[in-house]
C-alpha cells in the first residue's frame, strides 16, 4: 500500500462545476498536510497547508479527518486556470521530508 | 517567486555517463530535499540534507549522491546513467518552525537520457 493515495484522475469538469479531492495516507504518526498544484512541466506550488481541523482559501476548502486518515480538496465555481495536477503531501515528523501522492489531473472545460 | 533555482533546466545525456545537478536555496532555509519526478508521477524522495549533512535517503541506489554546502547550496551527482533516470529532478529548499513547515521547489531539471 503506497504511503499517500489519491483519486484516480483525470477529472473532466465544466466552469463553475465544483470538484473534490481525496487523498488517504497509512501513517497514522503524520504530523502536516498540504495541497500542492502542479502545471503542465513545471514545478510544484503550495496551495494550501491543513494543519488541524481544516481551512479555508476563496473557492478552495481543504479538511482533514485524523481519525480516518484523509484529507480532501473542494474547489468552488472552477475556472479554466484551475486545470492542473493537484498533489496531495503529508510530513511524518518536522524536517522530514515531504511524502506525495501520484497526483489528481483536473480539467476544467469551458 | 522562490528563491531557489535549479540548474540547468534541460539536460541530454548518454547511458553510462555521470551528471551534476545544482540548487541554491531558499534564504533562510538550512535544509534541501531532492525529487525525481518520472512522467505521470508524483515527486519520488531520493535525499534530503540538513546543515551539510545528509539526514534522510529513500530507496533509490548509490549511484545516487549529493552534496550541501555551508550556504545550504546542494548538489545532486548520478553516475552510471541508465535510461529509466530520465525524469524532472526537483529540489525543495525547507525549514520547519514553531510546528510549521514551509518548503519551496525549484522550476526543476528535466533530464533525458539516451
Amino acid at each position: 500500500r503506497k504511503e499517500v493515495e489519491q483519486d484516480p484522475g483525470p477529472f473532466n469538469v465544466p466552469e463553475g462545476a465544483t470538484v473534490a479531492f481525496n487523498c488517504t495516507y497509512s501513517n497514522s504518526a503524520s504530523q502536516s498536510f498540504f495541497w500542492y498544484r502542479q502545471d503542465c512541466r513545471k514545478e510544484p506550488k503550495l496551495l494550501m497547508s491543513v494543519y488541524s481541523s481544516g481551512n479555508e482559501d476563496g473557492r478552495f476548502t481543504a479538511q482533514l479527518n485524523r481519525a480516518s486518515q484523509y484529507i480532501s480538496l473542494l474547489i468552488r465555481d472552477s475556472k479554466l486556470s484551475d486545470s492542473a495536477t493537484y498533489l496531495c503531501v503529508v510530513i511524518h515528523l518536522g524536517n522530514t521530508p515531504l511524502v506525495f501522492g501520484k497526483g489528481t489531473r483536473l480539467s476544467v472545460i469551458a | 517567486e522562490t528563491g531557489v533555482t535549479q540548474s540547468p533546466t534541460h539536460l541530454i545525456k548518454t547511458r553510462g555517463q555521470q551528471v551534476t545537478l545544482r540548487c541554491s536555496s531558499q534564504s533562510g532555509h538550512n535544509t534541501v530535499s531532492w525529487y525525481q519526478q518520472a512522467l505521470g508521477q508524483g515527486p519520488q524522495f531520493i535525499f534530503q540534507y540538513y546543515r551539510e549533512e545528509e539526514n534522510g535517503r529513500g530507496n533509490f541506489p548509490p549511484r545516487f549522491s549529493g552534496l550541501q554546502f555551508p550556504n545550504y547550496s546542494s548538489e545532486l551527482n548520478v553516475n552510471a546513467l541508465e535510461l529509466d533516470d530520465s525524469a524532472l529532478y526537483l529540489c525543495a529548499s525547507s525549514l520547519a518552525r514553531q510546528g510549521r513547515h514551509e518548503a519551496f521547489f525549484g522550476q526543476g531539471t528535466r533530464l533525458t537520457v539516451v
